[in-house]
């Protein structure tokens, strides 16, 4: 069955700083990835996905991910932080053949000090 | 760009009550809608797809006497909790699709349901 593995609970970084927040996949056949954003009480929002081509992905607030099949990892990252990137981050798998389904990992809370 | 409304984005209900929460796809017809659970500091938790015009199939373990889903139109899926209990109380997330290929998924603002 397919899964993301999210291995950080939370993630702190100084603002200013790069930031890194991880994400493993398993899937059989070719994985569509995703990364939302989930600010508190609040539905989830679209920061970028992958679907085939160029291994580094860029999307929405300056956040980029980037694909790496040999290490099945799905990083999503940022140059420089900002206090207001402080939210809960999802990465997310998605298998075609099964209804189309978004699958996801348990979450990282990015904590961003100022 | 696509957006999906979700009503309410909270409500409190007696325990014993149905409340009804409403996922409309604004601008996009949403061939497949999906309804999440999520608890606090968790994840999301799929509990069941909606097809325009079909039934919808359930995650196993959701009761979907309990939880019903109805995707009437290309733009409205509703999920009524009905004989709601303190239990049920939790963050309800809908997304939703146009099924054009891989564009992805377009989510709802959520409702927080708090059964006293």
């Amino acid at each position: 069955a397919q899964s993301v593995a999210q291995p950080e609970d939370q993630v702190n970084v100084a603002e200013g700083n790069p930031l890194t927040v991880k994400c493993t996949y398993s899937v059989s056949g070719n994985p569509y990835l995703f990364w939302y954003v989930q600010y508190p009480n609040r539905g989830l929002q679209f920061l970028l996905k992958y679907i085939t081509g160029d291994n580094l992905v860029k999307g929405s607030y300056g956040f980029e991910a980037e694909f790496n099949k040999s290490q099945t990892s799905f990083h999503l990252k940022k140059p420089s932080a900002l206090v207001s990137d402080s939210a809960l981050y999802f990465c997310a798998v998605r298998d075609i053949r099964i209804f189309q389904k978004l699958v996801f990992g348990t979450g990282t809370r990015l904590l961003v000090s100022p | 760009g696509a957006v999906v409304s979700q009503h309410p984005s909270w409500v409190i209900c007696k325990s014993g009550t149905s409340v009804k929460i409403e996922c409309r796809s604004l601008d996009f017809q949403a061939t497949t809608m999906f309804w999440y659970r999520q608890f606090p500091k968790q994840s999301l938790m799929l509990m069941a797809t909606s097809n325009e015009g079909s039934k919808a199939t359930y995650e196993q373990g959701v009761e979907k006497d309990k939880f019903l889903i109805n995707h009437a139109s290309l733009t409205l899926s509703t999920l009524t909790v009905t004989s709601a209990h303190p239990e049920d109380s939790s963050f309800y997330i809908c997304s939703a699709s146009s099924g054009t290929g891989v564009e992805g998924y377009t989510f709802g603002s959520g409702t927080r349901l708090t059964v006293v």
